[in-house]
């Protein structure tokens, strides 16, 4: 069953501003992660928070999380055409680290 | 490249034929899974491998049989499969137990079922 829900379904900034989107669990979760897919392309891993973080920062990646609201956020700040792409989180719970993916946002970014 | 490989990339097949998906991970994990991804649906988690056993299987249909031979590989073998089994097929691996870390994707194999 879905676990992550991302929001917004579809995002399309210009080049330069900075792209928000959230996620939001149902469950107790050890970890929270996102990733990224190019389209028709496995994902790849951007980062994880676990579940005792509060926020963390990687390159021009921020995420946030709210384990009391059951929501993350991912901020990528000056964004570039190359970050078009879909976005995923996914939480991780259990001991042999079963990880449940929402549907997803669709990041464009406009040259 | 992610050290997770998945052959092959594109695979046309119909309903009567018998297929096998084949990944192969590199980076010394346990724990190896199949995600199927279908257009404007969540990724769905298909099969579970730690230690070479299965761990979770989603109520996915019989006509979808996995095998892990051993911690680096993993099979998904088709057989009579339906036109909406098409789907981006994902194979992922993880090292459990311990500290916690990310899955590690395969750039998938795309399945059209004709």
């Amino acid at each position: 069953s879905q676990q992550g829900e991302e929001d917004p379904q579809a995002l399309s900034i210009q080049e330069g501003e900075n792209a928000t989107m959230n996620c939001s669990y149902k469950t107790s979760i050890n970890n929270l992660q996102w990733y990224r897919q190019n389209s028709g392309r496995g994902l790849v891993h951007l980062i994880l928070i676990r579940s005792n973080e509060r926020e963390k920062h990687s390159g021009r990646l921020r995420v946030t999380l709210d384990t009391s609201k059951k929501s993350s956020s991912l901020l990528i700040t000056a964004s570039r055409a190359a970050d078009t792409a879909s976005y995923f989180c996914a939480t991780g719970a259990g001991g042999y680290q079963k990880v449940t993916f929402g549907i997803g946002t669709k990041l464009q970014v406009i040259p | 490249e992610t050290g997770v490989t998945q052959t092959p990339r594109h695979l046309v097949m119909g309903m009567t034929n018998k297929k096998s998906l084949k990944c192969e991970q590199h980076l010394g994990h346990n724990a190896m899974y199949w995600y199927k991804q279908s257009a404007k649906k969540p990724l769905e988690l298909m099969f579970v491998y730690n230690f070479k056993e299965q761990t979770e299987n989603n109520s996915v249909p019989s006509r979808f049989s996995p095998e892990c031979p051993n911690s680096s590989h993993l099979f998904l073998h088709l057989h009579t499969l339906q036109p909406e089994d098409s789907a981006l097929y994902l194979c992922a691996s993880s090292q459990v137990g311990g500290a916690v870390t990310e899955a590690f994707f395969g750039q998938g194999t795309r399945l059209t079922v004709v």
